[in-house]
């Protein structure tokens, strides 16, 4: 029961490129979209947020955007810092509880 | 910045054994979850607790898990008789809002059941 998929297990790119991280969910009854950032031996960190009545939200170098016909979401990090490597979850939630439900996770590996 | 705090890091217990996994949530926060991930599988929802009672439990959280706020600060899942399958990292997370942007979560307790 895949809901949110990230068919991308990694990526890497080279530091002051974009990292596109992408994202497809199957339930139309999400609402809300989150992004969290992990690195190794510590819980998942919130990054950015989007919700369903928007197609893009900006914060600094992180942007993600939301297509929802296609039901595709992505994250954009521009420039790319070697600081970014980690593990990419993109998560939705639905009403009534928001009960957050995880890709599986793209590793991101930005080299010097 | 405010943290949740999970203890311990490491937990290893023998199968049929109890274990209770311990997070300190935000102070100010009032909604509180479980979530694990099995390793090299996604973080999976569990239960999410409001206002001293479960408000949603997975497929997952089964009768030998439960949860409990004891006091006023802490927030503890007990499984009763662990098995292979219930080793995996368990995060407790936090949040003043049920719109999850004031989602917090802690740096999770590695369970290995033996």
């Amino acid at each position: 029961d895949q809901q949110v998929k990230q068919n991308s297990p990694s990526l890497s790119v080279q530091e002051g490129r974009i990292s596109i991280l992408n994202c497809d969910y199957t339930n139309s009854m999400f609402d809300y979209f989150l992004w969290y950032k992990k690195y190794p031996a510590e819980g998942p960190t919130f990054l950015i947020s989007i919700s369903s009545i928007k197609d893009k939200n900006e914060d600094g170098r992180f942007t993600v955007f939301l297509n929802k016909s296609a039901k595709h979401l992505s994250l954009h990090i521009v420039p790319s810092q070697p600081g970014d490597s980690a593990v990419y979850f993109c998560a939705a939630s639905s009403p009534p509880n928001y009960k957050l439900t995880f890709g599986k996770g793209t590793l991101l590996t930005v080299n010097p | 910045e405010p943290e949740v705090t999970q203890t311990p890091s490491h937990q290893v217990t023998q199968m049929g054994q109890e274990v209770i996994l311990r997070c300190v949530p935000i102070s100010n926060h009032l909604y509180f979850y479980w979530y694990r991930q099995i390793l090299g599988q996604k973080v999976e929802f569990l239960v999410s607790f409001y206002n001293n009672e479960i408000s949603e439990k997975s497929e997952i959280f089964d009768d030998q898990f439960s949860v409990e706020r004891p006091d006023g600060s802490n927030f503890t899942l007990k499984i009763r008789s662990t098995k292979l399958e219930d080793s995996a990292m368990y995060f407790c997370a936090s949040s003043d809002s049920i719109y999850n942007y004031g989602y917090t979560f802690g740096s999770g307790t590695r369970l290995t059941v033996v």
